[in-house]
């Protein structure tokens, strides 16, 4: 079974502070990778994915991420951050499960709180 | 549209009721899924279905009972729960199962 781990519970950082969530996974077959962000009282919203191709993904609001096969890793980046991206920030693995099934997992999220 | 929408916005019950949950997707999805997710906690698969079959069940108790009228429906039967069953439940939507999953604004349980 896939597992996913994210570094980090907790990010504090100032307007304008640059970006880096770390994520790493277990899983030897082929995998979908993805980041999820929640907003205070908000749903789950699509950030960015990784299917194949180019290893650095763009994704809304200025957020890229880096899939390093070898590292297993899939690290999301800002470069500079706003108040408005204080949030909740899941990065999930799309992986086979047993027979046809994939099965979505997620990190256990890192909290960003950005203060003006 | 990657809209998927989800009623009720809140629900409150006491353990004897019974009361379910809907979720809609008209992007011609299918495979749709029940998750939980716990306050502070990421979203916990709880059942997935696959061409309104039932494919996955992640050993949820019977007192959870899933329902796939058709494809563009999900729905979730609440019997007899628990207080520890309060939660945020969340449905999601993708084409396939390995494809990008959307979710729904969920519905928040109070069970009392």
């Amino acid at each position: 079974a896939q597992s996913v781990s994210q570094h980090n519970h907790h990010v504090i950082l100032s307007e304008a502070a640059s970006l880096e969530l770390g994520c790493n996974y277990s899983y030897g077959g082929t995998v979908n990778l993805f980041w999820y962000v929640q907003y205070p009282g908000q749903h789950l919203q699509l950030l960015l994915k990784y299917f194949s191709g180019d290893p650095l993904v763009k994704g809304i609001k200025g957020f890229e991420a880096e899939f390093i096969k070898s590292k297993f890793s899939f690290n999301l980046r800002k470069p500079s951050v706003q108040w408005s991206d204080t949030a909740e920030y899941f990065c999930a693995v799309n992986a086979r499960s047993g027979g046809s099934n994939y099965k979505l997992t997620f990190g256990k999220g890192t909290l960003l709180t950005v203060n003006p | 549209d990657t809209e998927v929408t989800q009623t009720p916005k809140h629900l409150v019950m006491g353990m004897t009721n019974k009361k379910s949950l809907k979720c809609e997707q008209h992007m011609g999805h299918r495979a749709m899924y029940w998750y939980k997710q716990k306050a502070k906690k990421p979203p916990e698969l709880m059942f997935v279905y696959s061409y309104e079959k039932l494919s996955i069940n992640e050993s949820v108790p019977s007192r959870f009972s899933p329902e796939c009228p058709n494809s563009s429906l999900l729905n979730l039967h609440l019997h007899a729960l628990q207080p520890e069953d309060s939660a945020l439940y969340l449905c999601a939507s993708s084409f396939l199962g390995l494809e990008t999953q959307y979710f729904g604004p969920g519905t928040r349980l109070l069970v009392l």
